[in-house]
C-alpha cells in the first residue's frame, strides 16, 4: 500500500539550514504537501508542490522533489527558534482523490542555541 | 469564523463512557475531515464529508465511532464505550474541495486531546 516515511527527529543549530526529508512509495502522487504543527496547535499548511515540478521556493522555504527517487525535501534557511515544530509530509494520490492524503509520521525539528 | 474551531480542547473520560467532539469548519467550506493523531504517529483518516453526499466512513476504526454533519456545517464525532486505545488527538479539517491545487487545501483545527482512563 501507499506509504510516506520521514525521520522522527532533526536537530540543527540556530542560523543553520534545516533539511527535512520524506520518501513516498506511490508514483501516482499529484501533489505533495508540507504541514507544520507547533506545540498545542493545529496543522498549518506551509507549502505544496505539484508533481511535475522539481523545485519551489517561498522565502526561507525551498521544496525539492525528485520524482524518480520518490523523494521530497523541505529546506528551511536560517533556522530560527520559531521554526521548532513537527513537520509533516503528505501526498495526494490522484486527481480524483482530492481528500485522500497519505501522511508521514512527522519530523520533530529541534533548534539548538 | 476565521478558522476551524474544535471543542473541547481537552477531554478526560473514564473507560466505557461516551464522548462527543465538535468541529466548526471554515464558513463556506463544503468538505470536512476527521483525523486521529496518536503519539508519534502520522494522521489517521477517519471520515470525510462533502456537501450533501454520503460521507466516506472507510477510516472509522470500529462501529463505536460515528460522525454527523448537520446542515452542511458543524460536525460531531461520537465515540461510544471509550477504550484506552482511543486516547489520541482528534483533528478536524475543512476545505473548499474544488479539486484545484491550493483550493482543496485542508485547514486544520487545534484538535481535541482525548484521554481515556
Amino acid at each position: 500500500g501507499e506509504d510516506v516515511e520521514q525521520s522522527l527527529f532533526l536537530s540543527v543549530r540556530e542560523g543553520d539550514s534545516s533539511v527535512i526529508n520524506c520518501t513516498y512509495t506511490d508514483s501516482s502522487s499529484t501533489y505533495l504537501y508540507w504541514y507544520k504543527q507547533e506545540p498545542g496547535a493545529g496543522l498549518q499548511l506551509l507549502t505544496y508542490i505539484f508533481s511535475n515540478m522539481d523545485m519551489k521556493q517561498d522565502q526561507r522555504l525551498t521544496v525539492l522533489l525528485n520524482k524518480k527517487d520518490k523523494h521530497l525535501s523541505l529546506r528551511i534557511a536560517d533556522t530560527q527558534t520559531g521554526d521548532s515544530a513537527i513537520y509533516f509530509c503528505a501526498e495526494r494520490l490522484s486527481e480524483d482523490s482530492n481528500y485522500q492524503l497519505i501522511w508521514g509520521a512527522g519530523t520533530k525539528l529541534i533548534i539548538k542555541p | 469564523g476565521a478558522g476551524v474551531s474544535q471543542s473541547p480542547s481537552n477531554k478526560v473520560t473514564e473507560k466505557g463512557k461516551d464522548v462527543e467532539l465538535r468541529c466548526d469548519p471554515i464558513s463556506g467550506h463544503t468538505a470536512l475531515y476527521w483525523y486521529r493523531q496518536s503519539l508519534g504517529q502520522g494522521l489517521e483518516f477517519l471520515i470525510y464529508f462533502q456537501g450533501n453526499s454520503a460521507p466516506d466512513k472507510s477510516g472509522l476504526p470500529s462501529d463505536r465511532f460515528s460522525a454527523e454533519r448537520t446542515g452542511g456545517s458543524v460536525s460531531t464525532l461520537t465515540i461510544q464505550r471509550t477504550q484506552q486505545e482511543d486516547s489520541a488527538v482528534y483533528l478536524c479539517a475543512s476545505s473548499l474541495s474544488s479539486g484545484l491545487a491550493g483550493q482543496e487545501t485542508q485547514y486544520f483545527g487545534p484538535g481535541t486531546r482525548l484521554l481515556v482512563l
